[in-house]
């Protein structure tokens, strides 16, 4: 079936320590996002991607990372210098603006 | 520059009420607008959207959706609550000048009560 795969679904890790988040989509979308979810606080935009090769900064995307070498693949990196990175990250991909979301990845610095 | 805001960060019906999540955006170029369902520790789905044609959307699970430009509203209803509606709900927006940026609101949670 066609959808978008994150792993790992849960991830612990001690502060200090960079994590990287994998998403992979089959849908043959052009575009890729990252998106930080908190408490009440809706989906923020990390980084998004349009094409291979190019990618942009969203709205926090201070301490985070990413790549876009395959159209399939946009990982996401959390950096030691992310303060707060505990939260539910969720990959998404578009064609025509709506958005098809991943099952996310909760990551807990500990 | 674009926006949204719901109004109730937390909704409870009674099984079989109506239910009426309210959502406002604000955008200075044409409206894609959405509303986006998630279930506890799962990603989003997409309930519905209104790009520009019929302002009253239908989506799935019975959900429906108005556009009102004049009110800049976006409400999403359903006639009759069941218990599986319980969940979290986005509304978001983003441009339709070829933009791919979407902007979330706050959520809603909706509480179904037997």
């Amino acid at each position: 079936d066609g959808g978008i795969t994150q792993s790992p679904k849960y991830l612990f890790r001690k502060e200090g320590q960079n994590v990287t988040l994998s998403c992979e989509q089959n849908l043959n979308h052009d575009a890729m996002y990252w998106y930080r979810q908190d408490p009440g606080q809706g989906l923020r935009l990390i980084y998004y991607s349009q094409i291979v090769n190019d990618f942009q900064k969203g709205d926090i995307a201070e301490g985070y990372s990413v790549s876009r070498e395959k159209k399939e693949s946009f990982p996401l990196t959390v950096t030691s210098a992310q303060k707060n990175p505990t939260a539910f990250y969720l990959c998404a991909s578009s064609m025509t603006g709506e958005l098809f979301f991943g099952e996310g990845s909760r990551l807990t610095v500990l | 520059a674009q926006s949204v805001t719901q109004l109730g960060s937390h909704v409870s019906v009674s099984e079989g009420a109506l239910v009426l999540l309210r959502c406002n955006y604000s955008s200075s170029v044409p409206p894609y607008l959405f509303w986006y369902v998630q279930y506890p520790n799962q990603g989003l789905q997409l309930l519905l959207k209104y790009t520009s044609a019929a302002t009253l959307v239908k989506g799935i699970n019975g959900f429906e959706a108005e556009f009102k430009k004049s009110e800049t509203s976006f409400h999403l209803t359903k006639p009759s609550a069941h218990m599986s509606d319980a969940a979290e709900y986005f509304c978001a927006v983003s441009a339709n000048t070829g933009g791919f940026k979407t902007i979330f609101g706050a959520g809603t949670r909706l509480f179904v009560k037997a």
